[in-house]
């Protein structure tokens, strides 16, 4: 099994510019999480999805991010416009079956820097 | 609000030494709790997950347990040895969504 996979793996741009972050989850799994990661802040759940529809979206910071999930093997997740705040590593996370007791399994991260 | 706590930040150990991490969640109404690990540069690998029915769960050298009522867990990481440094984070999920509630992790190095 490939895991999931994040891409690209480095982002680095400029205050303004639109920023798409892409996951691939694991074959069958059904739920998928995007994570952010800060040194300030820790690990904070940004949305999650079950079944490719979006169930809480309540961490999503502002209006600037949005993500979409148009089948069961893809998702992305957008800031536009970015900025330097929103720098940070972006995870993909997916799991199997019932979301309550099943562990969730993490991708490598996008680690993201706005200029 | 769930908040999710984890003491030491850092620990240091040398090979060999027996040693225990401590998470403290604030509300008891949890599903599961788990424990992960995080590379530097990677994602975070899934431990051990302890059900709310469950007292404990072990693989291999460690060993995790729940005391749902104190609100709080412990790794229990037995003959450590190099390749155990690592962050270790715990994360509550809690009764009403599917939502992972992490701690801020315990940074272990484990000296040769």
């Amino acid at each position: 099994d490939a895991g999931v996979i994040q891409s690209p793996r480095h982002e680095v741009t400029e205050m303004g510019q639109e920023v798409t972050l892409r996951c691939k989850p694991i074959s069958g799994h059904n739920s998928l999480f995007w994570y952010r990661q800060t040194m300030m802040r820790g690990l904070e759940l940004l949305i999650y999805f079950n079944n490719n529809v979006p169930i809480d979206d309540s961490g999503m910071p502002e209006d600037r991010f949005s993500a979409k999930m148009p089948n069961a093997s893809f998702s992305t997740l957008k800031i536009q416009p970015s900025e330097p705040r929103d720098s940070a590593v972006y995870f993909c996370a997916s799991k199997q079956g019932d979301i309550r007791n099943q562990p969730q399994h993490f991708g490598d991260g996008t680690r993201l820097s706005i200029l | 609000k769930q908040e999710v706590t984890q003491i030491p930040a850092a620990l240091s150990v040398p090979e060999g030494e027996n040693l225990v991490l401590n998470c403290s969640f604030t509300d008891s109404a949890i599903y599961n709790l788990q424990w992960f690990r995080q590379d530097p540069g990677k994602g975070l690998t899934s431990l051990l997950l302890i059900q709310s029915s469950q007292r404990e769960q072990t693989s291999g050298r460690l060993n995790a347990s729940l005391d749902k009522s104190s609100g709080r867990s412990t790794l229990y990481i037995a003959a450590s040895q190099p390749g155990d440094s690592a962050t270790y984070l715990c994360a509550v999920q809690g009764s009403n969504t599917g939502k992972l509630i992490f701690g801020q992790g315990t940074t272990l190095q484990v000296k040769p």
